[in-house]
Formats: C-alpha cells, structure tokens, sequence
C-alpha cells in the first residue's frame, strides 16, 4: 500500500463548480501535509501548506483530519486555469530527516 | 524562481550504458532530493541527501545512487541503465526543517533507455 494515496481521476468540472479532493495517508507519525500543483510537462509548485486547523487561500481550502488521516482541497468557483494535476504530500520524519513523499496526484480539467 | 539546474534536460541512452544526472542549486539549501515521475505512480522518490555526503534511500532506489560531495550539486548515476529507468526525473532543493514545505524542483530531465 502506497504511504500517500490520491483519486487519479481525471475530475472533469464545468467553470464555476465547487470540487474537492481527498488524499490519505497512512504513516501516523507525518509531520506536515502540503498541496503542490503541477501543469502538463512542467514542474510541481507549492499551491498551499495544511494546517490542522484548517486554512484557506482565496477560491482554495485545505483540511487536515489527523484522527482519520485525510487531507482534502476544495477549490470553489473553478477557472479554466485551475486545470492541473494536484498532488498531496507528507513529510515522513521516521527516519530524523526530511522526506517529502507524493501521491500519484489527482488530475483536474476544468471545462468552459 | 530558485536557482536550481538540471542537466542534462534530455537523454537517450542505450541498456547497460551508464548515466548520471547532475543538479545544481545555488540556494546553499541543506535537502536534495531525486523523484522520478511516471504515469500512473506520480512522484517516488529515489535518494535525497540531507548534507555534504549524507544521503539516504527512498522508495525506489534499486538500481541507482547518488552522490553529494558539496552542498551545491547532488548527482544521480544509474550504472547500467535499464528500460524500466525510462522517466521523467526532477530534482527538487528544500531547506526543511519547518512547516514552510517548500521543495522546489528542477525543470526534469526526460531518459529515455532504449
């Protein structure tokens, strides 16, 4: 079982529609969970941090359920530039040092 | 944008041939890391290094090593490539050590093992 596991998807939305994506993760002792974006053929870029309480940035809020070790994204009000992949990931601090580990990533097309 | 260089971008090798990818930051962060990306797996993780000589092993390392001999370049040698080591590998530079998360990667560089 992968430590970090995501939806593939493809989750097809119309402009303007609320979506939310779900990753969990199954090491217990993970530090911090983070939501990076990646465009076709480009880079992942940080898009937000989760906190434990909760936090939002602009058309974008994360949730962190540390009981049932889930993370989840909303994105509300869906541009046609919010098309990307979004991939969860967790810091595994088992070892003493920093390990960033991926899920596979959930894809998002965002149709006009 | 942080400086961090991958090269080379693009490779076609030959099985059995060696290879090696080099990244290069000029952020003096502590953390390198090497993922390689392939359809449907997403991001794995290969070998990261937290400081000069200090590396360790990630979820697929089999079949590759790695090498950082000064904070600024962290290589990746595959020592007789296979097919299966056809991907897209990224490295990625992080200061760690808080709850920023801030990894920033390389544009890729694209192996194809033919």
């Amino acid at each position: 079982r992968k430590e970090v596991e995501q939806d593939p998807g493809p989750f097809n939305v119309p402009e303007g529609a609320t979506v939310a994506f779900n990753c969990t993760y199954s090491n217990s002792a993970s530090q911090s969970f983070f939501w990076y974006r990646q465009d076709c053929r480009k880079e992942p870029k940080l898009l937000m941090s989760v906190y434990s309480s909760g936090n939002e940035d602009g058309r974008f809020t994360a949730q962190l359920n540390r009981a049932s070790q889930y993370i989840s994204l909303l994105i509300r009000d869906s541009k046609l530039s919010d098309s990307a992949t979004y991939l969860c990931v967790v810091i595994d601090l088992s070892s003493g040092t920093y390990k960033y580990i991926f899920g596979t990533g959930t894809r998002l097309k965002v149709l006009a | 944008d942080a400086g961090i260089t991958q090269s080379p971008r693009h490779k076609v090798t030959e099985t059995g041939t060696p290879v090696t990818l080099r990244c290069h930051q000029t952020e003096n962060h502590r953390y390198m890391y090497w993922y390689r990306q392939d359809p449907g797996h997403g991001l794995r993780l290969i070998h990261y290094s937290y400081g000069v000589k200090d590396t360790d092993k990630g979820e697929v390392s089999d079949g590759y090593s790695v090498s950082r001999s000064k904070t600024e370049d962290f290589l990746l040698t595959l020592e007789s490539a296979t097919s299966s080591q056809t991907s897209v590998y990224f490295c990625a530079i992080s200061e760690a050590g808080g709850n920023t998360g801030e990894l920033f990667f390389g544009e890729g560089s694209r192996l194809t093992v033919l």
